[in-house]
């Protein structure tokens, strides 16, 4: 049971660069999410997808830009990568809104 | 707009007790989900405990109980019998149906002693 798989679990950026992190889920849901959680602190929303092909932003947008071509994959993109986007990121499914999410084990990503 | 609020940042609980944490939350929507999960210090987000606005009893999960009072726009978690392995931090959610969106609060780390 694979639940919701994150690739890769650890990454080191130099400023600038971009790159894109990777959800796959397959439990056939229709939500995902991505969040992003700094030290000491809770996760907060990035962009969100209510199905294939649909995304949405959440409430930290601004320097990433996300892709739902396939049910079961959400990706999410640094274009330029800058050191505040320093963090753990968390990938997550639900079957649909108002309902549990199911987390992936998270992205560790310094930017340097 | 939607927001958790989690008063206590830290709580510390002898073993074998109970403890309770503090959740408020402020949303417009009627329809919306609450959620706890808890947080190890090895990274994982795991679900615990979920509460539907227009459940009428109050969740529970084995030796987790929601505490909801919708009026008072409440949503504390009770940790029954707690053990060592319960600490962690634990965060509060809120997810509004029909909206896509869901708000985290920053969390309370809980200690438990043996």
């Amino acid at each position: 049971n694979a639940g919701v798989t994150q690739t890769p679990k650890f990454r080191v950026l130099k400023t600038g660069q971009s790159m894109t992190l990777l959800c796959a889920q397959d439990m056939n849901h229709e939500y995902m999410y991505w969040y992003r959680q700094d030290p000491g602190m809770g996760l907060r929303l990035i962009h969100y997808s209510v199905g294939e092909g649909t995304t949405a932003k959440g409430e930290v947008p601004d320097g990433y830009n996300v892709s739902r071509l396939k049910k079961q994959n959400f990706l999410l993109g640094l274009e330029s990568a800058a050191p505040s986007q320093t963090s753990v990121y968390f990938c997550a499914s639900s079957d649909r809104d108002g309902q549990p999410q199911h987390f992936g084990d998270g992205t560790r990503l310094s930017i340097l | 707009a939607q927001k958790i609020t989690q008063t206590q940042p830290g709580m510390f609980v002898q073993e074998k007790e109970a403890v309770t944490l503090d959740c408020t939350y402020d949303t417009s929507d009627p329809s919306y989900g609450l959620f706890w999960y808890k947080q190890p210090s090895s990274g994982e987000m795991i679900f615990l405990i979920y509460q539907g606005s227009y459940d009428q009893q109050n969740a529970t999960e084995g030796r987790y109980s929601l505490n909801f009072q919708k009026a008072r726009k409440s949503a504390n978690l009770v940790i029954s019998a707690s053990q060592l392995g319960d600490s962690a931090m634990y965060f509060c959610a809120i997810s509004n149906t029909n909206a896509g969106k869901s708000t985290f609060g920053d969390g309370t780390t809980l200690t438990v002693k043996p």
